[in-house]
């Protein structure tokens, strides 16, 4: 059973606000992923890492900026969120083996008004 | 560089239908193909994999072969449950810390009673 999880599941907030979404995974996985989901399902990367004090940009240009200090943890910052920013946004994590199959959390739901 | 194509959907289907969505690849060597699928309000999970041309996947009555010759990973299943809605994603992975995955754009399937 795969253990990854985001909060907050929800979010809804104002033009301008900084949020910060978190992802977190006690899998020991070394690469982490953050896609964004748009309405038709198609996934989108945004951001990754490899691992600690790694992180590199999705082929999705994003506003958003992400943070890797410990293995376990890679949370998601807007710093001013937009209307344009409302989407579902999955946390993923993948295991080195020969497979690398990715392990996703819930995803967070996040409206911008 | 490496692409998967997925049939679009959605799929409507009547309860103990057979399923088939139709996913090819292009990608050089000898990549590992999977299906994730994704149910209302979830992450996506692993439904099913297989790491080498000839190999059969198998989960949950789903199946899926992998196909050099043709490029090709379809899913299918024998007869669906109103249980199986979900959205179904077909993605291709490598082995090697950098490489990262490349996934369809999914297929919404619908089962009727």
């Amino acid at each position: 059973e795969a253990d990854i999880y985001q909060t907050p599941r929800y979010l809804v907030i104002g033009t301008g606000k900084k949020i910060t979404l978190e992802c977190s995974q006690t899998m020991g996985h070394d690469k982490m992923y953050w896609y964004q989901q748009d309405p038709g399902m198609e996934l989108h990367l945004i951001h990754y890492s490899y691992g600690v004090n790694s992180t590199e940009k999705g082929d999705l240009s994003s506003e958003s900026t992400v943070s890797r200090i410990r293995t376990e943890h890679f949370p998601l910052t807007l710093e001013s969120a937009r209307p344009s920013h409302t989407s579902q946004y999955l946390c993923a994590s993948s295991d080195r083996t020969v497979t690398d199959t990715q392990y996703f959390g819930p995803g967070t739901r996040l409206t911008v008004l | 560089g490496d692409s998967v194509t997925q049939m679009e959907g959605p799929v409507t289907l009547s309860e103990e239908a057979f399923l088939t969505i139709n996913c090819t690849y292009t990608a050089t060597g000898y990549p590992s193909l999977f299906w994730y699928v994704q149910y209302p309000g979830e992450g996506l999970q692993l439904l099913l994999k297989a790491t080498k041309a000839d190999d059969k996947g198998s989960n949950k009555g789903f199946e899926a072969t992998y196909r050099k010759e043709t490029t090709s990973f379809h899913l299918e299943k024998g007869s669906v449950q109103v249980s199986d809605s979900a959205v179904y994603f077909c993605a291709l992975h490598r082995s090697g810390g950098s490489y990262i995955p490349t996934f369809g754009r999914g297929t919404s399937l619908i089962v009727h009673p």
